[in-house]
């Protein structure tokens, strides 16, 4: 079984500050973990992922994750808010058989203040 | 390409009409998903598929809900009779075989059932 906790609903940021969001997984198997971004009223777009390389991953917009598998956490940060991050977060794991199913986590709504 | 395509964007129906939402997934993905999602509950999925055959529809609510993969390019989801508590926007989402690909995820249909 997989399991996929983001321990903060909502995260509020100023612009130009950093962005932390936290995400804690289980899983039986070595797992694939992604971060997808959803803005207002849009579908969800992947930001980025890891896939067993390097667990330092950088995505789009400034994104980064670092995979830890020592603490199951795969942890979203970028050094400095911009107002268009302003969007929700979701964390998701895929393992075990069935690989293409993905669990996702409860996600995290980011508001970024001028 | 042009990404996993969803119609229609909107649909706006009177309760106790049939709704058929539609998809043409990303040509070469072998996986194809539908999810909902509501303020209330998040994003859920619903059904999904591998090479057109339904494998785990265990999230559809009702009866009432029924989806088809006829072929490889399309797939539809279909209320009938539809009622108000099924508003929500319905994304479809595919993905190549692999867990490390991710889903691409289509922009969604937004319905409102009044």
């Amino acid at each position: 079984a997989q399991s996929v906790t983001q321990l903060d609903s909502h995260v509020s940021v100023s612009e130009g500050t950093p962005v932390l969001l936290r995400c804690n997984y289980s899983s039986s198997y070595s797992p694939s973990l992604f971060w997808y971004v959803q803005h207002p009223n849009k579908g969800l777009q992947l930001l980025l992922k890891y896939t067993s390389a390097a667990t330092l991953v950088k995505g789009i917009n400034g994104f980064e994750a670092e995979f830890k598998k020592s603490e199951t956490s795969f942890h979203l940060t970028k050094p400095s808010a911009h107002m268009s991050d302003a969007a929700e977060y979701f964390c998701v794991v895929s393992a075990g058989a069935a690989g293409n199913k993905l669990t996702f986590g409860g996600g995290t709504r980011v508001l970024v203040k001028p | 390409d042009a990404g996993v395509i969803q119609s229609p964007r909107h649909e706006v129906t009177e309760m106790g009409q049939e709704v058929t939402l539609r998809c043409k997934p990303i040509s070469g993905h072998d996986y194809l998903f539908w999810y909902r999602q509501t303020m209330m509950r998040g994003l859920e999925l619903l059904i999904y598929f591998n090479n057109n055959v339904p494998i785990d529809d265990s999230g559809m609510p009702e009866d009432r809900f029924s989806a088809k993969m006829p072929n490889a390019s399309f797939s539809t989801l279909k209320i009938q009779p539809s009622e108000p508590r099924d508003s929500a926007v319905y994304f479809c989402a595919s993905s190549p075989t692999g867990r490390n690909y991710g889903y691409t995820f289509g922009s969604g249909t937004r319905l409102t059932v009044v």
